[in-house]
């Protein structure tokens, strides 16, 4: 199975900061990676896959990068609304395996 | 609008069964692959099983394997997830979501819609 690490795992931060997410593969997944969102009690949201196209309607100040084993999800300028947790999901073999998450806090 | 509705959850006593189902609209179900995926309470999120669009494909994870089925009727737009000798460790937030892929390449797949889910408990 392909392991996937996030860090960190909790994140505190302000409005109108820029962060920074990191998302370790335990074994080449090319650009087969994709991040979630999650507010609690909501399901999860797809906001980036193919580790860099942003899914339609998803805020511009949200994207990735990345390929291999290393990826990033940058969001440039904090809202109110970011504050969540956050998700990496490989598709790479046919059973996707997420990352333990990132939950993103206000400072 | 494109909507998934999970439905079946409950409480249920250890080594029993349940079926969730989860009933598809507004898109073209037969054409896409389909997933379950569970959240534990105050856990991240564990994929648990995929059908391909017409069924010919299945896998599961392996805390499932041997336990769980997945299946779809596409006539019905709905999904299935068969889950017998249930456990404790099966508490959770069942999801279904989409499967879909990059156009126009079909190279790299991503779940784009869920349902809102429906909670499982396994407790005598």
């Amino acid at each position: 199975d392909i392991q996937m690490t996030q860090s960190p795992s909790s994140l505190s931060a302000s409005v109108g900061d820029r962060v920074t997410i990191t998302c370790r593969a335990s074994q080449s997944i090319s650009s087969y990676l994709n991040w979630y969102q999650q507010k609690p009690g909501k399901a999860p949201k797809l906001l980036i896959y193919a580790a860099s196209s942003l899914q339609s309607g998803v805020p511009s100040r949200f994207s990735g990068s990345g390929s291999g084993t290393d990826f990033t999800l940058t969001i440039s300028s904090l809202q109110p609304e970011d504050f969540a947790t956050y998700y990496c999901q490989q598709s790479y073999s046919s059973g996707p395996t997420f990352g333990q998450g990132t939950k993103l806090e206000i400072k | 609008q494109v909507q998934l509705v999970e439905s079946g959850g409950g409480v249920v006593q250890p080594g029993r069964s349940l079926r969730l189902s989860c009933a598809a609209s507004g898109f073209t179900f037969s054409s896409y692959g389909m997933h379950w995926v569970r959240q534990a309470p105050g856990k991240g999120l564990e994929w648990v099983a995929v059908i391909w669009y017409d069924g010919s494909n299945k896998y599961y994870a392996d805390s499932v394997k041997g336990r769980f089925t997945i299946s779809r009727d596409n006539s019905k737009n709905t999904l299935y997830l068969q889950m017998n000798s249930l456990r404790a460790e099966d508490t959770a937030v069942y999801y279904c979501a989409r499967r879909s892929v990059t156009p126009p390449s079909g190279y790299y797949y991503y779940m784009d819609v869920w349902g809102k889910g429906t909670t499982v408990t396994v407790s005598s």
